[in-house]
This record gives structure tokens, sequence and C-alpha cells, in this order.
């Protein structure tokens, strides 16, 4: 079974400045997926970014990066340069090892506030 | 690509009374998958389909759900009996069926259910 914690429930960030979203995963699987999604007032869940288990490198995507943590099993989202259409909840899931389809874990979330 | 789109937006229903939620995915795309949403929570898994297959049913699908894909395109999920309980964001999303890869999910806007 797959477990993702999200201890932040809040977070604030000032415009401009850099910042990390937390996210710890329990797995027993030796391949696994990680996500990170935004989801904003309106509703939308939309896909920031994706770390394959085997992946030697962190993913990048723009301003998005995924510090991923293999034995400490954590993999945090940095956002740099904050933007005020940042503001948003925050969403890590991962995906189960032999799992060939989009069966999500998601996280509790993270509310992330940018202000001016 | 028109991304995913869900119908209605919101749903107000009394107590008792059956709905339907409608889902049409992006269309390339094979998978469909639908999930729930309460307040402050992450999304959970309720059910996928491959196609116009069911595949997998979430334990949370209880006997008065029920969702369909007849045509292998857009999907249905109806709750019969509505009781409060229900009340909740319900997301579908898609995607697209890749070897050896973890295709992210791309969701709609949802239909947020209210139950009086």
């Amino acid at each position: 079974a797959q477990k993702i914690t999200q201890t932040q429930p809040g977070m604030f960030v000032q415009e401009k400045e850099a910042v990390t979203l937390d996210c710890t995963y329990d797995t027993s699987d030796q391949s696994y997926g990680l996500f990170w999604y935004k989801q904003p007032s309106s509703g939308e869940m939309i896909f920031l970014i994706y770390q394959g288990s085997y992946d030697e490198q962190n993913a990048t995507e723009g301003r998005y990066s995924l510090n991923f943590q293999k034995a400490r099993k954590s993999a945090n989202l940095v956002i740099s340069a904050s933007q005020l259409g940042d503001s948003a909840m925050y969403f890590c899931a991962s995906l189960a090892g032999g799992t060939s389809y989009g069966k999500l874990t998601f996280g509790q979330g993270t509310i992330l506030t940018v202000h001016p | 690509d028109t991304g995913v789109s869900q119908n209605p937006r919101h749903k107000i229903t009394k107590r008792g009374q059956n709905v339907t939620f409608r889902c049409d995915p992006i269309s390339e795309h094979n998978r469909l998958y639908w999930y729930r949403q309460t307040l402050g929570q992450g999304p959970e898994f309720l059910t996928y389909f491959q196609n116009e297959a069911q595949l997998e049913k979430s334990r949370l699908l209880s006997d008065r759900f029920s969702a369909e894909r007849p045509k292998g395109s857009f999907s249905t999920l109806e709750i019969q009996r509505t009781e409060q309980g229900d009340s909740a964001m319900y997301l579908c999303a898609s995607s697209r069926s890749r070897q050896g890869y973890n295709s992210p999910l791309h969701f709609g806007n949802g239909t947020r259910l209210t139950v009086t």
C-alpha cells in the first residue's frame, strides 16, 4: 500500500522568492512514480512534474523542480521565482510499482499563498 | 487538445434522488478514471476504464454507484438514492497508455455534488 504525507497544511511565500513544499511517501515497492499536481480554486487538477523511482536525476519542468531523496523517501517540490498565480492547493501523489495505469494515491495537500 | 470536460459543474439534489455526471476525456486518451474529493482532502480513486472495459473499482464505490463508458469515449457516473455523505467533488481524468512510462493524468474541472 502507498501512503503520502504532506506535513504543511499551509505555506506563505513572497512573490519572486523560492518555496519548498514537503512530501514523504511510504512504499515497499521497488518501482514507483511520484507526481505533483496543482489545484487552483477553480477545482481543476493540473499536472506539474513527475519523478520515476529509477530516475537518477531530479525532475525539472520550468520553474518546478522535484528534490528526490530516495533513501529518505521524500519528493519535495521546489517552486522558484514564485508568482501570484502560483497560489493554489498542491498535491503530492504516488503510483505503485506494477500498476500500469493511473491509480494514484494523493496526500492531503498544502495550500500555498503567494504575497505581493 | 480541448482538455477533459465534465458536466454539470455543480449539482444540488435532495437525499434519495438519483444523479448522473458526464465526463468527456481528451479524444486520443484510451484510459479514463473517476476520483472523489471531499473538502480538505486529496482525491481518492473510484474506478478506471481502459477503452470501454471497467478494469478496477474501489471499495469506495458502493452498490449505489455505477460507471459506464459505452463506446470507449465519454463516461457517465450515476449515484442512486443519494446520501448526504455522497456530497463531494467528483473528478474525471484521462490518460494515454504508454509502454514503460507513467503517463500523467489530465483532470477535468470536476462536478461538485451537494446532497441536502
